[in-house]
């Protein structure tokens, strides 16, 4: 079946450090990527989507391009801040032009940044 | 616009018994997730509905859950004879009718405790 496999689950990291997680997929067919955070307490938030093959999504100072060849959607952010601690979830839907599927959720990866 | 409403926040139930869980989607959005989250499991599909209509029900215990729509302003979610294994929180998302690789919006969650 359809998978995404981040392979951090915590990450630590200090004010103003560069922040990578890594997300992998395999899907059946041609998915979007997502990436959502989720706060204590609250659901996940979608943050970006990429569609297509090289697509940059982006949003609150975070981004990952879409790579089709190393099925990759890595996230990244170049200065994080303690206000960005929260779990990011990478997913993957397949796209079909006129239904719905179901998103797939990666296992999470906790971030959690100290001043 | 308000966001995706699910109630109750907090439900404490005894084992053996029924819980029935709320969902109030984004007005416009034409399909209904429910998933189910739990720290060994992480996110979990259960079920979605496309306008009213279930979809796919794969992730559904066959045994003791169910969901239904009944209108384009509500979902529910029911659980009889719950088990401490029921002990979760239950997301409801909604999504808005897009060209392929649909976005899905959460609500916060209703937190299952089975005692």
């Amino acid at each position: 079946g359809d998978s995404v496999t981040q392979t951090e689950g915590q990450v630590a990291l200090s004010e103003e450090d560069f922040l990578t997680i890594h997300c992998n997929y395999s899907a059946s067919g041609y998915p979007a990527l997502f990436w959502y955070v989720q706060y204590p307490g609250e659901g996940p938030q979608f943050l970006f989507r990429a569609s297509r093959d090289k697509e940059k999504g982006s949003s609150r100072g975070f981004e990952a391009t879409y790579n089709k060849e190393a099925t990759s959607f890595h996230l990244q952010k170049a200065s994080v801040q303690e206000s960005d601690s929260a779990v990011y979830y990478c997913a993957l839907t397949l796209i079909a032009s006129s239904s719905f599927s179901k998103l797939v959720f990666g296992q999470g990866t906790s971030l959690s940044v100290v001043p | 616009n308000a966001g995706v409403i699910q109630t109750p926040r907090h439900k404490v139930t005894g084992k053996g018994q029924e819980a029935t869980l709320w969902c109030e989607p984004i007005s416009g959005h034409s399909a209904v997730f429910w998933y189910r989250q739990t720290i060994v499991q992480g996110l979990e599909f259960l079920t979605y509905f496309r306008n009213q209509a279930p979809i796919d029900d794969s992730g559904m215990p066959k045994e003791r859950f169910s969901a239904q729509m009944p209108n384009q302003s509500h979902s529910t979610l029911k659980i009889q004879s719950t088990q401490p294994q029921d002990s979760a929180v239950y997301l409801c998302a909604s999504s808005p009718r897009t060209g392929g690789g649909n976005t899905l919006y959460f609500g916060e969650g209703s937190r299952l405790i089975v005692v």
